[in-house]
Order: C-alpha cells, then structure tokens, then sequence
C-alpha cells in the first residue's frame, strides 16, 4: 500500500546532540511537511517543500532544519536538541495543486531528550 | 488572524449515543474545512473536508459535519457512536495564504470517549 514511512518509531537522544528524523513517501506527492505535536496539543508546522522548493515557517528556530534529496525522501535534522523539542514529529504529504489540501501523516516519531 | 477553536476539551458518550464534536472558524473568505482523527501513538488520519457545495459533507468511519456559515462553525456528527471512536479530533482550516498546499491550521483537539 502506498504510504507515509517515518523511522524511527521512537528516538533517544542527549541533550544538544543532533539528532536526524527521517519520512519517506510512496505516494509520489509533490508536498512534504515536518509538524511538531506536543503532549497531543496542535499540531504545529515547521516547514514544507514543494517539490524542491522550501518553505519555512516564521516561528520555526533555526536550530531546525530539512533536508529532501528526491520526492520520496524528507529529513528533519535538529542540529543541538533541547529539552523543549523532545515532542512527536509527523511528516505529511499532500499532492499539491487546487482541491488537493488532503493530507496523508506518517505514524510519527516520538522523540525523547535526556 | 485565521483561526479554529475546538471549545471541548474531551467530549463523553454513550456507545450508541449520537455524538458531535464541535468546531468554529474565523478566516477571511470563503474557508477550506477539515476534520482529523489521531487514535493514539498514531498520525493523523483524514475524515472528511469542506469546500464548497452541500453544507452537509459525509466522510469516512460514518462522520459527518454540517458547515454553519452564519455561526462558523464545522461540527462533527455521528449518529450512533462506537468504542473505537474513541481518539482524538482535529478540526482544520486551511491557510488562506497557501492556494497550492495542504497547509492547515489545526484547532487544539478534542478527546473523544465513547464507554461501552
């Protein structure tokens, strides 16, 4: 079945240590997108590609950034985790276009930070 | 500013019981609408949306919700609801700021529980 793959399912990591989050997609969608979910709040948006071209948001810190080689791949890289990011993060797809807003979500990676 | 607010924070019914999980919206202009289930430990999964047309729109799992443009609001509606409704729902709009992406704007969430 065609699908939004996030690995891994769950991540450990030290305090101001980078850590890599990756998504991958088989649904050939133009748009990728990274939320952060907190303790089932909101999801918040971080960024979005469209196809090649990146779109950050305002209020996302720097210490977040994102990586997509190819359509089928997308990283989040947080370059020194705080205690305050440890969060789950989703990736989305969406095919992009007029009447194409669906989103279809990975199953998340629960990221901890010690 | 564009906005949702989901006012319950947990919604309780009746396994059978009817259920409605409320929503309202402020944008400018014509709004584009979404419901969202996260069961847990889970991503989000796409229920339904609104976009134009039937004020009424139908959706997956026997969801519905009816579009209120005079009060703003999308609730979501199930005529007999089941124990395995019980997750938690996101009522979307959709950035106005983004004509070509899926980019949302999700309300708080509310906890669905349905007792047996």
């Amino acid at each position: 079945d065609a699908m939004v793959i996030q690995n891994p399912r769950y991540q450990v990591t030290q305090f101001g240590k980078p850590v890599t989050l990756s998504c991958s997609q088989t649904l050939n969608h133009n748009v990728m997108y990274w939320y952060q979910q907190k303790s089932s709040q909101a999801p918040k948006l971080l960024f979005h590609y469209y196809d090649k071209d990146f779109n950050n948001e305002a209020d996302t810190p720097d210490n977040f950034q994102s990586r997509r080689p190819n359509t089928s791949f997308c990283f989040l890289d947080i370059r020194s985790p705080g205690l305050g990011d440890a969060a789950m993060y989703l990736c989305a797809t969406s095919r992009g276009g007029q009447g194409n807003e669906k989103l279809f979500f990975g199953s998340g990676t629960q990221l901890s930070v010690l | 500013a564009q906005s949702v607010a989901q006012p319950e924070d947990q919604v309780n019914v009746a396994e059978g019981n009817p259920l409605t999980v409320k929503c309202t919206y402020s944008v400018s202009g014509n709004p584009y609408l979404f419901w969202y289930v996260q069961y847990p430990n889970r991503g989000l999964q796409f229920l339904l949306k609104y976009i134009t047309g039937d004020n009424l729109v139908k959706g997956s799992y026997g969801f519905e919700a009816e579009f209120n443009k005079s009060q703003t609001s999308f609730h979501l509606k199930k005529p007999s609801a089941l124990v395995s409704d019980s997750a938690l729902y996101f009522c979307a709009v959709r950035d106005v700021g983004s004509s070509n992406t899926g980019k949302l704007i999700f309300g708080q969430g509310t906890t669905l529980q349905v007792k047996p």
